[in-house]
């Protein structure tokens, strides 16, 4: 079963206005963090927000956030202000037992975003 | 701090031959993690190492195997390259449980 999916291939959205990409997990383990990165056209991965199932608050860093709805099992990528800079794919990424003991992530097959000027 | 390096960037293999890539993660990072990365099958976690020791491995057959050393350095080996070799691979460190970061990656190509 695929534990995690992203169902927007594409996403296309104005420079200065935000845009949300959406993320559904799938896990039966009580403790996990959740990731986002982007990945340019160089192909680094750059990490951008992590989310831990136990957090209470939405994580935040700049202009990046995180709409964690856990009963709905959802952890979607907001954007503020949407930059050129932001075109790239973006992924989410789970990993399980979020406490300790294995570090492996699981991730989606991605949504690549284009910033229009 | 100095980010997750890997080397080399680019390598170009042929059918049959081995190779060895290099990952250094962030200092103080005792995790080390590898992922493939290709357009039909996206991201796969191929193996985690922590502490010099395998903690947990992907489903990838036996060609592919790594090794971490105590300065957390790791090194991943393909055997009997295969051109559906061809990807970008990448690793990532971690404290760990908390974020990872990934390095820039190293291109493979297998002709």
């Amino acid at each position: 079963a695929q534990k995690i999916t992203q169902t927007q291939p594409g996403m296309f959205v104005q420079e200065k206005e935000a845009v949300t990409l959406d993320c559904t997990y799938d896990t039966s383990d009580p403790s996990y963090g959740l990731f986002w990165y982007k990945q340019p056209s160089s192909g680094e991965m750059i990490f951008l927000i992590y989310q831990g199932s136990y957090d209470q608050q939405n994580a935040t860093e700049g202009r990046y956030s995180l709409n964690f709805q856990k009963a709905r099992k959802s952890a979607n990528l907001v954007i503020s202000a949407s930059q050129l800079g932001d075109s790239a794919m973006y992924f989410c990424a789970m990993r399980e037992g979020d406490q300790g003991g294995s570090e492996k992530l699981v991730f989606g097959k991605g949504t690549k975003l284009t910033v229009n000027p | 701090k100095a980010g997750v390096t890997q080397t080399p960037r680019y390598l170009i293999k042929t059918r049959g031959q081995q190779v060895t890539l290099s990952c250094s993660p962030i200092s103080g990072h005792r995790s080390v993690s590898w992922y493939q990365q290709t357009p039909g099958q996206g991201l796969q976690f191929l193996f985690e190492y922590f502490s010099e020791t395998q903690r947990n491995k992907g489903n990838f057959p036996g060609r592919f195997s790594g090794r971490q050393f105590s300065n957390s350095r790791s090194e991943m080996n393909v055997s009997t390259l295969e051109l559906g070799d061809s990807a970008l691979y990448l690793c990532a460190s971690s404290i760990p449980s908390v974020e990872q970061f990934f390095g820039p990656g190293t291109r493979l190509t297998v002709l």
